[in-house]
């Protein structure tokens, strides 16, 4: 099993530009979370989807954060337009239904926004 | 307020010693527990679960005690080793359909 992907790995972007970040999860998993991560903040949950469908995007930080999942092997959060203060490690996560608990984590896309 | 609070200093210990890791939470009723490592440029990799209704858990070198009363998880690496130097998580599940509160990690560090 390859694990769950992320790309790209490293993104550096100036302010205001479009940002997008992909996740292909572990096959058969029902769940998958989208996570930021900084040095003041720590890991924070930003969405979650459960079957494809969007379950909690309360930490969502504002409108101009979005994600979808298309179908069950593909994700994307886009950041438009960004800021500096979107600078962070984001990661994604899957696991697989109910009853199992462990979440399975990327790798981390880093994003620099200048 | 909710809150989540690890070591907020780093821990360093020597090679042998057992390493012991606090998580304390305020104003939360989790279902379980969790612990996770994370290496520098990875993402986190799940150790162990505890259940509320579980005292202790254990994974070769590694114990995880769990408190509802105190609200704390104590989470301890025995006979420590310096490929056991990492950041650790502790993360709350509300049961809330697979949502995860973490706490900011603790970083520890072995000495040969």
């Amino acid at each position: 099993d390859a694990g769950v992907i992320q790309s790209p790995r490293h993104e550096v972007t100036e302010m205001g530009q479009e940002v997008t970040l992909r996740c292909k999860p572990i096959s058969g998993h029902d769940y998958l979370f989208w996570y930021r991560q900084t040095m003041m903040r720590g890991l924070e949950l930003l969405i979650y989807f459960n079957n494809n469908v969007p379950i909690d995007d309360s930490g969502m930080p504002e409108d101009r954060f979005s994600a979808k999942m298309p179908n069950a092997s593909f994700s994307t959060l886009k950041i438009q337009p960004s800021e500096p203060r979107d600078s962070a490690v984001y990661f994604c996560a899957s696991r697989p239904g109910a009853g199992t608990d462990t979440q399975y984590f990327g790798p981390g896309t880093r994003l620099t926004v200048l | 307020s909710q809150k989540i609070e690890q070591n907020s200093e780093a821990l360093n210990i020597q090679e042998g010693k057992t390493a012991t890791l606090t998580c304390n939470y305020t104003n939360y009723s989790p279902a379980y527990l969790q612990w996770y490592r994370q290496d520098p440029g990875r993402g986190p990799v799940f150790l162990l679960l505890i259940r509320e209704n579980e005292k202790e858990k254990r994974k070769e070198r590694l114990k995880v005690t769990f408190d509802t009363t105190l609200k704390q998880s104590l989470f301890h690496i025995t006979a420590s080793q310096p490929a056991d130097s990492a950041t650790y998580l502790c993360a709350l599940d509300l049961n809330q359909g697979g949502k995860l509160i973490f706490g900011q990690g603790t970083e520890l560090s072995v000495k040969p």
